[in-house]
């Protein structure tokens, strides 16, 4: 299956809190796993990804979390700001062959922060 | 670097036009995809590409084709417009095929 969840659908949270968002995958062949950011007229913007081989990392003020034998990834993001306002997007990736690698998406996450 | 560029922003289609929408790279990347965005749904690979000369269907790419003559650009064709076209279509291109630059997109109609 090349399918990727991702819950919750929206999201509100006031400033300064850390909003959590969760991925869960079936395909084992998938091997990077990326977080997207979109704002509203824009196309999505890699905001960090990570390998299978490694359980957490940070860029600024975000985190992915993954757990391997659970086939689930998150993205924490710590102190968020109204700015982090966007739809986020969970994705995984296969090499389809000869190099060629297809990102499978989830359904997309809205946050929004309130001051 | 303008990265990816898509032409044109916004699009009216009526039912059974065709139309060619345009994406440019100017990072000299050998991969390139076009998406389509619905609400609600994520996105979805229609085409690749991972050189000049080299396409392959992605998951959802009835009712368009497409071309890759030079590195720089990937038009999107669609042949005989329906209802069910109607979206927001993205254009991205990478240099290894991860992590991928997307274009602003084009949001499209088909009346």
């Amino acid at each position: 299956q090349q399918q990727v969840k991702q819950s919750p659908q929206s999201l509100i949270v006031q400033k300064g809190g850390i909003p959590i968002i969760n991925c869960a995958y079936e395909n084992t062949a998938f091997d990077y796993f990326p977080w997207y950011q979109q704002f509203p007229g824009k196309g999505p913007a890699l905001l960090i990804a990570i390998r299978p081989d490694v359980s957490e990392k940070k860029e600024g003020r975000f985190t992915i979390s993954f757990n391997k034998s659970a086939k689930q990834f998150s993205l924490h993001i710590m102190d968020s700001q109204p700015g982090d306002s966007a739809t986020y997007f969970c994705a995984a990736s296969w090499d389809s062959g000869a190099g060629s690698y297809q990102l499978t998406f989830g359904k997309g996450t809205k946050l929004s922060v309130i001051p | 670097n303008a990265g990816v560029t898509q032409t044109p922003k916004f699009r009216i289609l009526k039912i059974g036009q065709s139309m060619t929408l345009q994406c440019t790279q100017d990072m000299n990347h050998n991969y390139m995809y076009w998406y389509r965005q619905d609400p609600g749904m994520g996105l979805k690979l229609i085409y690749y590409s991972v050189g000049a000369g080299i396409t392959d269907k992605g998951e959802v790419p009835n009712g368009y084709n497409v071309s890759r003559s030079t590195t720089e650009d990937f038009p999107l064709r669609l042949e005989l417009a329906a209802p069910s076209q109607t979206s927001v279509y993205f254009c991205a291109s990478s240099v290894t095929g991860l992590g991928e630059y997307f274009g602003p997109g084009t949001r499209l109609t088909v009346l």
